[in-house]
């Protein structure tokens, strides 16, 4: 069964500190993965997906095939970043158009002043 | 764009009741729609995925004659929680998506509290 973990329930630290937030999957194929972030109050939301490359609010995550991992990484976190964050390989969906996400349990960031 | 809305936000009801979420795409064609559960402090599950005119394909352990999922165009989807009971209690969420792409966006969630 395809498989998500994310470690850390929730991760603390101070604003201007480097912030990494881990993800392993489990999954047979080549996987598209996502990280989305659900602010408080607000609607989940995509942050970035590997394919792309890019780099979000200052956030990057490198698929690591060899490690099956997919950690969220910032250089200096900001107070504005405190989210919860959800990793997410997308994966087959019988019948479906599009692939299905299988999220994982997500960690709470807490960026302190 | 890429706006997906829910309607109730809220909703109250006596056990025994059914209630119909609605979830809609605003400015895209979603040719899928997903539904979640979420518990408290709890990650997203996924109940089902809807294509829109076909039958929605159920996840492992969610009951289909439970949660009744109709998406007759594709910018509508709904979900009935049929016969609710207090614990059907939680915090649905839908998300809509454009054929051949695997990005998601979501709606803001309709939080159920059977009575």
């Amino acid at each position: 069964a395809q498989r998500v973990t994310q470690p850390e329930k929730l991760l603390s630290v101070f604003k201007g500190a480097p912030v990494e937030l881990k993800c392993n999957y489990s999954y047979s194929g080549s996987p598209e993965l996502f990280w989305y972030v659900q602010y408080s109050r607000q609607r989940l939301q995509l942050l970035l997906r590997h394919i792309s490359r890019e780099s979000i609010k200052g956030f990057t995550a490198d698929l690591n095939k060899g490690e099956t991992s997919f950690h969220l990484k910032k250089p200096f976190a900001q107070e504005e970043d405190s989210a919860m964050y959800y990793c997410a390989p997308a994966t087959w969906s019988y019948g479906g158009a599009t692939n299905k996400l299988i999220f994982g349990t997500g960690t709470l960031l807490a960026v302190q002043p | 764009g890429a706006v997906v809305s829910q309607h109730p936000s809220r909703v109250i009801c006596k056990s025994g009741t059914s209630v119909k979420i609605e979830c809609r795409s605003l400015d895209f064609q979603a040719t899928t729609m997903f539904w979640y559960r979420q518990f408290p402090k709890k990650s997203l599950m996924l109940m089902a995925t809807s294509n829109e005119g076909s039958k929605a394909t159920y996840e492992q352990g969610v009951e289909k004659d439970k949660f009744l999922i109709n998406h007759a165009s594709l910018t509508l989807s709904t979900l009935t929680v049929t016969s609710a009971h207090p614990e059907d209690s939680s915090f649905y969420i839908c998300s809509a998506a454009t054929s051949g792409y695997n990005e998601q966006f979501f709606g803001p969630g309709t939080r159920l509290t059977v009575l």
